[in-house]
């Protein structure tokens, strides 16, 4: 069973530019979460999709960015226009939906973002 | 707000000695905890979840113990070896199917 795969796994642009990332879940599970840890801090949660609707976006940092997961199966996050702040690793995990307390979330492996 | 904290964040052993891992978290109204590993660049491996009716977990030389009333879970690690050579992340679940709240994780460092 493939695990959740992020492309790219790292990105390097100018600050005022655009960059999308994209997740790919494990097949099957509803639950999609996009998570973000900057330098010297902890991992951070962004938003929650479950299927195509977003469940939760109460991390998401501005209106800069903007997340999609189109058809409920691979999700996107945009960020434009990128800022010096937004640096960091972006990490998507996924789950079942009736997991139940058992059900962990897997994590891809991240995108590393640098805003220069 | 759950905050979940990670102390030191930084630990250096040798070799085949015991070690114990702390997490603290200020909210006891959890649904599990679960206890990551992360690799240089790479990303998170769950290595034992602990349901908020349970109270440790072991999976061969990890055990995990949860104390909610207290707000902690240690992580136990028998007979270290490089390989464990790692960083840590403590992670509180408040529902199903809600968000993760991180510590910010320590990072072990086992000499041979």
């Amino acid at each position: 069973e493939a695990g959740v795969t992020q492309f790219p796994s790292h990105s390097v642009i100018e600050k005022g530019q655009t960059v999308t990332l994209r997740c790919d879940p494990i097949s099957g599970h509803d639950n999609l979460y996009w998570y973000r840890r900057v330098m010297g801090k902890e991992i951070k949660f962004l938003l929650h999709f479950v299927k195509e609707s977003k469940q939760d976006e109460s991390g998401m940092p501005n209106n800069r960015f903007l997340a999609e997961r189109t058809g409920g199966t691979y999700s996107t996050l945009k960020v434009q226009p990128a800022e010096l702040e937004d640096s960091g690793v972006y990490f998507c995990a996924s789950s079942k939906l009736a997991g139940g307390p058992r059900e962990t979330q897997y994590f891809g492996p991240g995108t590393r973002l640098l805003v220069l | 707000k759950q905050e979940v904290t990670q102390i030191p964040a930084a630990l250096s052993v040798p070799e085949g000695e015991n070690l114990v891992l702390n997490c603290s978290f200020t909210d006891s109204a959890i649904y599990n905890l679960q206890w990551f590993r992360q690799d240089p660049g790479k990303g998170l491996t769950s290595l034992l979840l602990i349901q908020s009716s349970q109270r440790e977990q072991t999976s061969g030389r990890l055990n995990a113990s949860l104390d909610k009333s207290s707000g902690r879970s240690t992580l136990y690690i028998a007979a270290s070896q490089p390989g464990d050579s790692a960083t840590y992340l403590c992670a509180v679940g408040r529902g199903a199917n809600s968000k993760l709240t991180f510590g910010k994780g320590i990072t072990l460092s086992v000499r041979p």
